[in-house]
């Protein structure tokens, strides 16, 4: 059982360059969410979804896409990759609210 | 106001202490609320959920004050690995799944 699997761990992008960081879980889960973490800042979540075919945006949506075409696969799209978008990115799932979410190991990501 | 907010600590302790952190939250109509611990460059792991009656998982106790909108977590018996950070998380709306997370508080368990 490999829980959420984040994919790559680490990446080095150019301003301006688009990528995809995946996501993936093998719990059947139905909600999962993307959170990006910065130095005082804390969590903040990016997108969500509650299910196949369902998104909905977080609070810094911005410059970011997603989609979730299956159950297990929930990829987090950057557009047009920004210097403020240097972060590291968690994915995570839950099966339910009240049972809270389990984490991906992460992606550090820096736009140069 | 922040939604979650938290003491950033760090609360620098000896092994065999007991240690409280507190959390206050804005969002009245919140349902669901938690711990969870983060080590450092690591990803958050689910610690305990919190109940309104409050509960507890060995070493760790998590109380919910509903009326002042207000969570602790009590840790006895400190132990050199409970050192991490701790992350309040709330959820935000009222039966949605997005979650709050503080910013965490910073514990280091000394010998």
């Amino acid at each position: 059982n490999a829980g959420v699997t984040q994919t790559p761990k680490f990446q080095v992008l150019k301003t301006g360059q688009s990528m995809t960081l995946q996501c993936a879980q093998d719990m059947n889960h139905e909600y999962m969410s993307w959170y990006r973490q910065d130095p005082g800042m804390g969590l903040r979540l990016i997108h969500y979804s509650v299910g196949a075919g369902i998104t909905d945006q977080g609070e810094v949506p911005n410059g970011y896409n997603v989609s979730r075409s299956t159950t297990e696969d929930f990829p987090l799209r950057l557009l047009s990759a920004a210097p403020s978008q240097t972060s590291v990115y968690f994915c995570a799932s839950s099966y339910g609210s009240s049972a809270g979410y389990t984490f991906g190991s992460g992606t550090r990501l820096t736009v140069v | 106001r922040k939604e979650v907010e938290q003491d950033p600590g760090p609360f620098n302790v000896p092994e065999g202490a007991t240690v409280a952190f507190n959390c206050t939250y804005s969002n009245s109509a919140s349902q669901s609320f938690f711990w969870y611990r983060q080590d450092c460059r690591k990803e958050p792991k689910l610690l305990m959920s919190v109940y309104s009656s409050g509960n507890e998982d060995g070493r760790f106790t998590a109380q919910l004050n509903r009326a002042s909108q207000y969570i602790s977590l009590l840790i006895r018996d400190s132990k050199l690995s409970d050192s991490a950070t701790y992350l309040c998380v709330v959820n935000g709306e009222y039966n949605t799944d997005k979650l709050i997370f503080g910013t965490g508080t910073r514990l280091q368990v000394f010998p």
